[in-house]
């Protein structure tokens, strides 16, 4: 079975600032990782995805997430936050194989940026 | 740039009526989803369909919910009669293929059950 934690509920930071959100999964097999974004009113939204190529993965936006077998973790980061960073943001594994391709996610990190 | 689009946003409902929340997927998909979220708890998997038959459904998806593909664009989920607990934002997704494929998800509709 999979599952996602995301450490923190909340995270706050200034404009300008970097980003770390955390995450820690397990799964059963092989997985891919993803993290999604929600903007208000908005659908989720694809920042970045892994499916065991390159370890440090970049997405949009200027985020970048790094996949540590050895720690089960894809924390999120990304150097100098902007104002529009501020949402919800999502990680997500996949067993690649499982039936279905259905989805895992974590609670959810709301991230407010002060200017 | 092409997206997965969700009607209505916001349904209020009676408990025991059914409900058909509608879906357009991204037109060149052939995979699509149904997820949801109950206020302040984590998204949740309800349903996968392929190829016009269900690929995995999760416990959630009992008796009283279907989903259908009536024609070549629409993905419907229904609720044939609704509770109080399926009150709920509920996500459509679509995908190209399996697995390594991006899900595009839609805004949303919330469910509210009276």
């Amino acid at each position: 079975a999979q599952s996602v934690t995301q450490l923190d509920s909340h995270v706050s930071v200034s404009e300008g600032t970097p980003v770390l959100l955390r995450c820690n999964y397990s799964s059963s097999y092989s997985p891919s990782l993803f993290w999604y974004v929600q903007h208000p009113n908005k659908g989720l939204q694809l920042l970045l995805k892994y499916t065991s190529a390159a370890t440090l993965v970049k997405g949009i936006n200027g985020f970048e997430a790094e996949f540590k077998k050895s720690e089960t973790s894809f924390h999120l980061t990304k150097p100098s936050a902007h104002m529009s960073d501020a949402a919800e943001y999502f990680c997500v594994v996949s067993d690649l194989g499982a039936a279905g391709n259905k989805l895992t996610f974590g609670g959810g990190t709301r991230v407010l940026v002060k200017p | 740039e092409p997206e997965v689009t969700q009607t209505p946003s916001h349904q209020v409902t009676q408990m025991g009526q059914e409900v058909i929340l509608r879906c357009v997927p991204i037109s060149n998909h052939l995979y699509f989803y149904w997820y949801r979220q109950i206020l302040g708890q984590k998204v949740e998997f309800l349903v996968s369909f392929y190829n016009n038959e269900i690929s995995e459904k999760s416990e959630i998806f009992d008796d009283q919910f279907s989903v259908e593909r009536p024609d070549g664009s629409n993905f419907t989920l229904k609720i044939r009669s609704t509770k109080l607990e399926d009150s709920a934002m509920y996500f459509c997704a679509s995908s190209e293929g399996q697995w390594l494929n991006e899900q595009f998800f839609g805004p949303g509709t919330r469910l509210t059950v009276l």
